[in-house]
């Protein structure tokens, strides 16, 4: 199994207060990427890094933050929580190196969280 | 941008025969990969089969199989002798190379019947 650990696994929050959730890799992988997971939508892209303190935005990114200081851990924080960012939310890690690659995306085991 | 459709939101199969998922998708990029991943009750995510672009032949792992159909932008997944392990939510995704971001189908949820 690849190296990639989220925590917290599991998280009740009250609105309006932050929350930060931790990617870490021991893959040494170049990209990372934070999604949403909701029933009818499938996976949807918050914020994806392709290298330290380098991000970008995905299709879901207004209300998160990311940080990326160390090529191994992902950071995604919620400014202020809110109800409608209830979801499971997993961490993917990628070489991304070209079309020549055997290339994969590898999954954390994802975070539940509750805004309450 | 980047589209991936999955029209079947459930499908059931009985245990040993053989089911299929439809996917369609949408990109104007030429170096791309097409996966279907696994999500269990467990809710780990996992590759079952990968198909690159380039590639003109089907890609199979073992009961697994797809029919890729590039010009018409058609990547289905056929399961033989479906066992009750195989039940779980499955995701047809898109990676496109020089966007390097993954886009995921809603998922079709597949149920096995004893």
């Amino acid at each position: 199994d690849a190296g990639i650990t989220q925590s917290p696994r599991h998280k009740v929050t009250e609105t309006g207060t932050p929350v930060t959730l931790r990617c870490h890799q021991t893959e040494n992988h170049r990209y990372m990427y934070w999604y949403r997971q909701d029933p009818g939508h499938g996976l949807r892209l918050i914020h994806y890094s392709y290298g330290v303190k380098d991000t970008d935005k995905g299709e879901v990114s207004d209300g998160y933050s990311v940080s990326r200081s160390k090529t191994e851990d992902f950071l995604l924080t919620l400014e202020s929580a809110t109800s409608s960012q209830t979801s499971v939310y997993f961490c993917a890690i990628s070489e991304g190196q070209g079309p020549s690659t055997n290339t994969e995306a590898f999954f954390g085991q994802g975070t539940r969280l509750t805004v309450v | 941008a980047q589209t991936v459709t999955q029209s079947q939101p459930e499908m059931s199969v009985q245990e040993a025969e053989t089911v299929t998922l439809s996917c369609t998708y949408d990109t104007s990029e030429s170096d791309y990969y097409l996966f279907w991943y696994k999500q269990p009750p467990s809710r780990q995510m996992i590759l079952v089969i990968r198909q690159e672009a380039y590639k003109q032949q089907n890609a199979t792992e073992n009961r697994f199989s797809v029919n890729f159909q590039k010009a018409a932008k058609s990547f289905s997944l056929k399961i033989s002798d479906s066992q009750l392990g195989d039940a779980a939510m499955y995701f047809c995704v898109l990676y496109v190379f020089g966007n390097e971001k993954l886009t995921f189908g809603t998922g079709t949820r597949l149920t096995i019947i004893p």
